[in-house]
């Protein structure tokens, strides 16, 4: 079955500062990946999504993920923290079974920005 | 229209009762989805629709029944439900299930508590 494993529940940025938040993949083929984002008390919104297009996906809100197969990781990444990026992160991943899919969502990464 | 509504927002609710939640979009997918998310976890599938009918069930209990009326609506029945149901209640829909770019869009929850 295919899944995601996500590095560290919470991360904590100062503003300004680079923002890694870790996602590896367990996929006997071609995944297709997606990064959530969750503000409190809110419904999951899409950042950006791995489709085999490109390798480095960019995203809204200035974040970007690179895959890569060699790792088997897809990490998102933001060159500089703003107050308003705090919020809970889900990697997720898309199993097909027939006609079916669902996504599999790794256990979430809350990021936390301080001044 | 690029949004999936969700009515109520908050719901309270006895052990003996039964209510209603909906979900609705205007988007013309023809999937749609149905998540469970406990505190500080990842959503969980519990439902996925297409083409209005049920292809996915995660062995969730029988004191949810969801039904979809049409391509659009998607309402979860709930009945007898027990205090750890309390959760926030997620609706997603998408264009269609076996897409391999598809992405999910999801609404904004519905907080249920059961006493």
């Amino acid at each position: 079955a295919q899944s995601v494993t996500q590095l560290g529940s919470h991360v904590s940025v100062s503003e300004g500062a680079l923002v890694l938040l870790r996602c590896n993949y367990s996929s006997s083929v071609p995944p297709y990946l997606f990064w959530y984002v969750q503000y409190p008390n809110q419904g999951l919104q899409l950042l950006l999504k791995y489709t085999s297009a490109a390798t480095l996906v960019k995203g809204i809100n200035g974040f970007e993920a690179e895959f890569k197969k060699s790792e088997t990781s897809f990490h998102l990444t933001k060159p500089s923290a703003h107050m308003s990026d705090a919020a809970e992160y889900f990697c997720a991943v898309r199993t097909d079974t027939g006609t079916a899919s669902k996504l599999t969502f790794g256990t979430g990464t809350r990021l936390q920005v301080t001044l | 229209d690029t949004e999936v509504t969700q009515t109520p927002k908050h719901l309270v609710m006895g052990m003996t009762n039964k209510k209603s939640l909906k979900c609705e979009q205007h988007m013309g997918h023809r999937a749609m989805y149905w998540y469970k998310q406990k505190a500080k976890k990842p959503p969980e599938l519990m439902f996925v629709y297409s083409y209005e009918k049920l292809s996915i069930n995660e062995s969730v209990p029988s004191r949810f029944s969801p039904e979809c009326p049409n391509s659009s609506l998607l309402n979860l029945h709930l009945h007898a439900l027990q205090p750890e149901d309390s959760a926030l209640y997620l609706c997603a829909s998408s264009q269609r299930e076996s897409s391999s770019y598809n992405e999910q869009f999801f609404g904004p929850g519905t907080r249920l508590t059961v006493l």
